[in-house]
């Protein structure tokens, strides 16, 4: 079945590291994706990784993939206020047209 | 270059009324997926289309939800005889290229727009 989870609510300390997860449970999901929302906007595409990836970077981004355990991870380093914001994780399996997404983290980044 | 454009952004009806939600998705997408938001849930897939066709829809309720894709003008999301539990932000997406073609998966998004039922 399809299912992804997400911790609620995640706080840091501008300047740290942050460190997003999410677990799901489709295992044959092709692409996986972090989205970010902020208040009272649409869903922008972050970044995403192929399921033969173990590892992606793009600047201060790094996802992580471990396919055994569906367990999918977003860093952002250096965390600024700018990136409080509601991450989603995201899969697409098989060939399927449709996204399942995450109940999203809520990132609050304190001064 | 507009994005994906949604109307209205807040709409507010009372229960028994119709609510219809519009989605033109980016220039030169035609591809449209509805997803509906509910407090502290994630974004459930609704309904996808094409131009004319209803692709995928497992994800709309059986009764009282329709979408529509015309050949010309915005897709339409429309839901009838509004309830309490339809509150929630209803957001569209658009898409260049179908899945199965390469496709990424990247889909742009809308601001949504947010049903109220009293």
């Amino acid at each position: 079945g399809e299912d992804v989870e997400q911790s609620l609510f995640l706080s840091v300390r501008e300047g740290d590291s942050s460190v997003i997860n999410c677990t799901y449970t489709d295992s044959s999901s092709t692409y996986l994706y972090w989205y970010k929302q902020e208040p009272g906007a649409g869903l922008q595409l972050l970044t995403y990784i192929f399921s033969n990836m173990d590892m992606k970077q793009d600047q201060r981004l790094t996802v992580l993939l471990n396919k055994k355990d569906k367990h999918l991870s977003l860093r952002i380093a250096d965390t600024q206020t700018g990136d409080s914001a509601i991450y989603f994780c995201a899969e697409r399996t098989g060939g399927g047209n449709k996204l399942t997404f995450g109940t999203g983290t809520q990132l609050k980044v304190e001064l | 270059n507009a994005g994906v454009m949604q109307n209205p952004r807040h709409l507010v009806r009372r229960r028994g009324q119709e609510a219809r939600l519009r989605c033109s998705p980016m220039k030169g997408h035609s591809h449209v997926y509805w997803y509906r938001q509910l407090p502290e849930e994630g974004l459930k897939f609704m309904v996808y289309l094409q131009k004319e066709n209803i692709i995928d829809e497992s994800g709309m309720p059986k009764e009282r939800f329709s979408a529509e894709f015309p050949k010309e003008g915005p897709s339409i999301l429309r839901i009838q005889q509004v309830v309490r539990g339809d509150s929630a932000a209803y957001f569209c997406a658009s898409s260049l290229t179908s899945p199965g073609t390469g496709f990424t998966g990247e889909l742009f998004f809308g601001e949504g727009s947010r049903l109220t039922v009293l």
